[in-house]
């Protein structure tokens, strides 16, 4: 039983470059959201996508999209790159309809913005 | 929004004594409460939940405790021991969004 796995593990990225990163949720969940974790710092909501649509979203600029597909694995995109936004950056997943619930969390993507 | 706060941030004990990481959070709505455990390097497990219709909940030597009108929570380690070490985050969760603290950075001397 496959777990929650990210691509790539680790990336480097320049100031104003696009970057996508990939997550495929645990088998069996249908939800996936996305965290950012500065560090030492506890992960922050970016969103959450279930039924391909986006549910919820924390407080991150437009700069930071993403979608799902029907396969429920998911992507996050950011835009114009900026210093800050180098982050580990983690995907987790869940089954919607079974209510509050734990994330189960992959071993997320090492992002370095230079 | 929610806004969870953790303390301490760093924490050393002696292997064989308690420790304790309490959390706080400002949205009464907030109903769903799990402690994740991060190592260096790897990706954050979570090692108890409790939920809001709750008010203590134990797993062996790890025990979580709830006090809804305060809206705070905290986590009980007893007996620590070296692979104790590690950082552990609390969170707070309503409808399937978790918002979590910065962090406690848990050092057991052998």
């Amino acid at each position: 039983d496959a777990g929650v796995t990210q691509s790539p593990t680790h990336l480097i990225k320049t100031r104003g470059q696009q970057v996508t990163l990939r997550c495929s949720p645990k088998s069996g969940h249908d939800t996936v959201s996305w965290y950012q974790q500065a560090l030492g710092q506890g992960p922050q909501f970016i969103f959450q996508y279930y039924e391909e649509e986006e549910r919820q979203r924390g407080n991150f600029p437009d700069r930071f999209s993403g979608h799902q597909f029907p396969n429920y694995s998911s992507e996050l995109n950011v835009n114009a790159l900026l210093l800050g936004d180098s982050a580990l950056y983690l995907c987790a997943s869940s089954s919607w309809g079974a209510g509050n619930q734990p994330q189960h969390f992959g071993d997320g993507t090492r992002l370095s913005i230079l | 929004g929610e806004n969870v706060e953790q303390h301490p941030s760093t924490l050393s004990v002696q292997e064989g004594d308690s420790a304790v990481i309490k959390c706080t959070y400002s949205d009464s709505a907030s109903n769903y409460f799990p402690w994740y455990k991060q190592e260096l390097g790897k990706r954050p497990q979570l090692i108890i939940d409790i939920r809001s219709n709750v008010g203590e909940k134990k797993d062996q030597r790890i025990a979580v405790t709830l006090n809804k009108t305060a809206k705070h929570f905290s986590l009980h380690i007893t007996e620590t021991q070296p692979e104790d070490s590690a950082v552990y985050f609390c969170a707070a969760s309503r409808r399937n969004q978790f918002y979590f603290g910065t962090g406690t950075s848990l050092t057991v001397i052998p």
